[in-house]
């Protein structure tokens, strides 16, 4: 198995504009997290899905995110429109459960960086 | 809130040297504790797991024990190796039904040969 897959790596964009970062969760998992790595705040958890449904959104931070899950081997968080704070890496994980037992698998990430 | 607490690093260490890092937590109830390792430009990894008290999760040479009574998950292996050299993150959930990991900020270990 591949992994889990993220695109792009690296994002270098000008504040203002559109970001959309993408994410292929490992196959048959029925679970896909979206966090964000900071210095200052560490990693969070923004949003996660159970079979392509949204469960808990509390984590994102404002009305300029926003995720999707399309179909179970897909899922965007894009940010519209993009600031300099956005600026942080991005990891797409997924897991075949949500129980504590179960293991998480993160992909690579995506490093965003807002000018 | 649910917290976790670790030592800040960087931790530098000469290769074979014993490691200890610290992780303490916060919690309302009884979480299960986690240590994943986040090697360079790579997404974080499971390295091992604990579900209750005084269970001990070990895997590649590491080796944490949840001890109920002072909060803490302590991460330690024997003989570190340069390979080594990673960030790690303490984290827990609360078992509520979905897991929903709450990590601590990291600790980077630096291993020179």
């Amino acid at each position: 198995d591949a992994g889990v897959i993220q695109s792009p790596r690296h994002e270098v964009t000008e504040m203002g504009q559109e970001v959309t970062l993408r994410c292929k969760p490992i196959s048959g998992h029925d679970y896909l997290f979206w966090y964000r790595q900071t210095m200052m705040r560490g990693l969070e958890l923004l949003i996660y899905f159970n079979n392509n449904v949204p469960i808990d959104d509390s984590g994102m931070p404002e009305d300029r995110f926003s995720a999707k899950m399309p179909n179970a081997s897909f899922s965007t968080l894009k940010i519209q429109p993009s600031e300099p704070r956005d600026s942080a890496v991005y990891f797409c994980a997924s897991s075949l459960q949500a129980r504590s037992t179960d293991t998480q698998y993160f992909g690579p990430g995506t490093r965003l960086t807002v000018l | 809130g649910d917290s976790v607490t670790q030592m800040e690093g960087p931790v530098t260490l000469s290769e074979e040297a014993f490691l200890t890092i610290n992780c303490t937590y916060t919690a309302t109830g009884y979480p299960s504790l986690f240590w994943y390792v986040q090697y360079p430009g790579e997404g974080l990894q499971l390295l091992l797991k604990a579900t209750k008290a005084d269970d001990k999760g070990s895997n590649k040479g590491f080796e944490a024990t949840y001890r109920k009574e002072t909060t803490s998950f302590h991460l330690e292996k024997g003989s570190v190796q340069v390979s080594d050299s990673a960030v790690y993150f303490c984290a827990l959930d609360m078992n509520t039904g979905f897991q929903k990991l709450v990590f601590g900020t990291g600790t980077r270990l630096l291993v020179s040969p």
